[in-house]
């Protein structure tokens, strides 16, 4: 299958200060990419869904400004956490989907995940 | 509104058998996933349905009903590793997102 990386894995950072994670697709051109939290015992949470060259759609209750997303090419995508505080502690998987694969379902193809910790 | 429902918590005997349930009511159907998720790791992909009927991979198994808006995962001969999270997730209308249910914790006991 195809291959999605996360960078970095874990950071721990203080609050108040920003955090970039970036999404690449290592061997397809992915389109449409997904940003997802999870907390402990929850599923996972869809925070926006970004297609290549345009902006990002945010779902509800996801804070634009505060989560910026950036897909300024077909394999890779950044989520950056500004002002990050301890409730923003979580676990951030991105997901890569793409047309151009011609297989016969629109998989989703995840990343790690990424450990954020806010002290 | 859109909603999956699975059971929070299962615990099976290594060997057997097991069947996890999903039900669901979304706006749009383009097909149903089933993933596995191991603590700490992202989801990985199991099946894929979007017509009516049994798909069977290996030790898994994935099985639709679209009429009835129900799923399961049957999964055979269990092994230790299969101690994970299994997650639900339907494409409803949106452009390729997935609607996620809870996940469903299988304890596989010796």
């Amino acid at each position: 299958g195809a291959v999605v990386s996360q960078h970095p894995s874990r950071v721990i950072c203080k609050s108040g200060t920003s955090v970039k994670i970036e999404c690449r697709s290592l061997d397809f051109q992915a389109t449409t990419m997904f940003w997802y939290r999870q907390f402990p015992k929850k599923s996972l949470m869809l925070m926006a869904t970004s297609n290549e060259g345009s902006k990002a759609t945010y779902e509800q209750g996801v804070e634009k400004d505060k989560f910026l997303i950036n897909h300024a090419s077909l394999t890779l995508s950044t989520l950056t956490v500004t002002s990050a505080h301890p409730e923003d502690s979580s676990f951030y998987i991105c997901s890569a989907s793409s047309s151009f694969r011609g297989s016969e379902y629109r998989e989703q193809f995840f990343g790690p995940g990424t450990r954020l910790t806010v002290l | 509104g859109q909603n999956i429902d699975q059971p929070t918590e299962m615990t099976a005997t290594e060997g057997a058998i097991v069947q996890i349930n999903c039900t669901y009511q979304t706006s749009g159907f383009n097909g149903l996933f089933w993933y596995q998720q191991h603590a700490g790791e992202a989801p990985t992909f199991l099946s894929y349905n979007v017509l009516d009927g049994l798909e069977e991979k290996g030790r898994f198994s994935s099985f639709l009903s679209r009429s009835k808006g129900y799923s399961y995962l049957l999964l055979k001969e269990l092994q230790m590793k299969d101690s994970a999270s299994y997650l639900c997730a339907v494409e409803g209308d949106s452009n390729y997102q997935l609607i996620w249910g809870a996940g469903t914790k299988l304890i596989i006991k010796p």
